[in-house]
């Protein structure tokens, strides 16, 4: 089975901030990707990456940075959290090219903003 | 504006109903997939539809793709309360580069 882990489930943090999510998976995956998730606006795409050390911009990258310098790990990073950053994220990682659409979520991080 | 729509947006059924839910575009998809979401949880895959036309079973849920690949519905019978979760669609664009999510289905299955 896939397993992808993220670092914390719940994390609340001040305005201004830099904050870092990590994400893990064990399966030797070559794409992980990052999402936001918000009431009524599904899950959007804030980065993604195919390769080490390899990023591309999602829909909505503004106030984020991602790292990956180990094909098994993928940080999300905020530079400076504002309160419009509160929200669910969620990492997710998928086999290769190939199969590039079938993707395996972590459990979510609950990140709050104050 | 969401390039998946899904419907219905919430769904309250008794245990033992049947029901249906929707994902459509304009735009048309290499494939589709279904993801469930359980509270505190990440989304599961279900399924990936790759064939206009095509059908999936997966028990008691039906999964088809429509012929022209632009839509998609999921249908379950005789709901259960474990069926209970968001159900999201999400679809791969015709270049294979991007990977879209519709906003979901929240359905409650009440015993």
């Amino acid at each position: 089975d896939v397993k992808v882990t993220q670092s914390s489930r719940y994390l609340v943090k001040r305005t201004g901030e830099k904050v870092f999510l990590e994400c893990v998976q064990d399966m030797d995956h070559e794409n992980m990707f990052w999402y936001r998730q918000d009431p009524g606006l599904g899950l959007r795409l804030i980065y993604f990456s195919y390769d080490v050390k390899m990023k591309e911009k999602g829909d909505i990258p503004e106030g984020y940075s991602v790292s990956r310098e180990k094909k098994e790990r993928f940080s999300l990073i905020l530079e400076s959290a504002s309160t419009n950053q509160t929200s669910m994220y969620l990492c997710a990682s998928s086999l290769g090219r190939a199969s590039f659409y079938e993707q395996y979520f972590g459990p979510g991080t609950r990140l709050t903003v104050t | 504006t969401q390039l998946l729509e899904q419907s219905p947006q919430f769904l309250s059924i008794q245990e033992g109903e049947n029901l249906t839910v929707y994902c459509n575009s304009s735009s048309v998809f290499s494939s589709l997939q279904w993801y469930r979401q359980e509270p505190g949880e990440g989304p599961v895959l279900l399924v990936t539809v790759v064939t206009g036309g095509e059908v999936k079973k997966l028990k008691r849920l039906t999964f088809q793709f429509g012929d022209a690949r632009k839509d998609s519905s999921l249908h379950i019978t005789a709901a259960q309360p474990g069926d209970t979760g968001l159900y999201l669609c999400a679809g791969v664009g015709p270049n294979f580069n991007k990977f879209y999510f519709g906003s979901g289905t929240k359905l409650n299955v009440k015993p």
